[in-house]
């Protein structure tokens, strides 16, 4: 059973265009982070959100944390081909925000045309 | 430039071989982590280690899987004998948790994997 479910799982867009990716569960989450994976290379973190409804921006992209703490989305704007890559999202479910591993999500592909 | 450290970073080998994967951590890290990635599952924890200790290996399969840590600069993964269906991208990952109270978080780090194929 997979405990996050990230949609969609493919995306192709042009540079430009604005986008939206989901990531929810049925299960509550003490936080969740997102992290970017290019090919190759390992996941990086790029946010972690904590409180039901919290809004964080980095740069041109928005992720929001759901007011139950169940689900999240990720806003970019204006995505660039340097946007390209899988993004996947990961929720803790101990108090120690990860301390006792993550549940990932299987990611959402999305690549950015010129 | 601290980075997680994983060896070999790719591995093909024969079905019922011995593989060991190995990762250093960043230095000062108190917590390594062993996820494994795959197309079909994504990403999962497997284990993990605290100062050293193992916490939880839940994730493993126990008849052929093997985390360790013999000292705070180097974890091990074996599996012994190998399947085909173990092959999959293997990353370490470490971080520093002290508060458990804190639900903001900590960031971990994770290596460049290590990519394994068994045929």
């Amino acid at each position: 059973t997979q405990l996050l479910e990230q949609s969609p799982q493919f995306l192709s867009i042009q540079e430009g265009e604005n986008l939206t990716v989901y990531c929810n569960s049925s299960s509550v989450f003490s936080s969740l982070q997102w992290y970017r994976q290019e090919p190759g290379e390992g996941p990086v973190l790029l946010v972690t959100v904590v409180t039901g409804g919290e809004v964080k921006k980095l740069k041109r992209l928005t992720f929001q944390f759901g007011d139950a703490r169940k689900d999240s989305s990720l806003h970019i704007t204006a995505a660039q081909p340097g946007d390209t890559g899988l993004y996947l999202c990961a929720g803790a479910q101990d108090s120690g925000g990860g301390a006792d591993g993550l549940t990932f999500g299987k990611g959402t592909h999305l690549i950015i045309q010129p | 430039d601290a980075r997680v450290t994983q060896t070999p970073r790719h591995k093909v080998t024969e079905m019922g071989q011995e593989v060991t994967m190995r990762c250093q951590p960043i230095l000062g890290h108190n917590t390594v982590f062993w996820y494994r990635q795959t197309m079909m599952q994504g990403l999962e924890l497997l284990a993990y280690f605290r100062n050293r200790a193992p916490l939880d290996d839940s994730g493993m399969p126990k008849d052929r899987f093997s985390a360790e840590m013999p000292d705070a600069t180097l974890a091990t993964l074996k599996i012994q004998p190998s399947e085909p269906r173990d092959s999959a991208v293997y990353f370490c990952a470490s971080g520093f948790y002290l508060d458990r109270g804190r639900r903001s978080g900590n960031t971990i780090y994770f290596g460049e994997g290590s990519w394994l194929t068994v045929v």
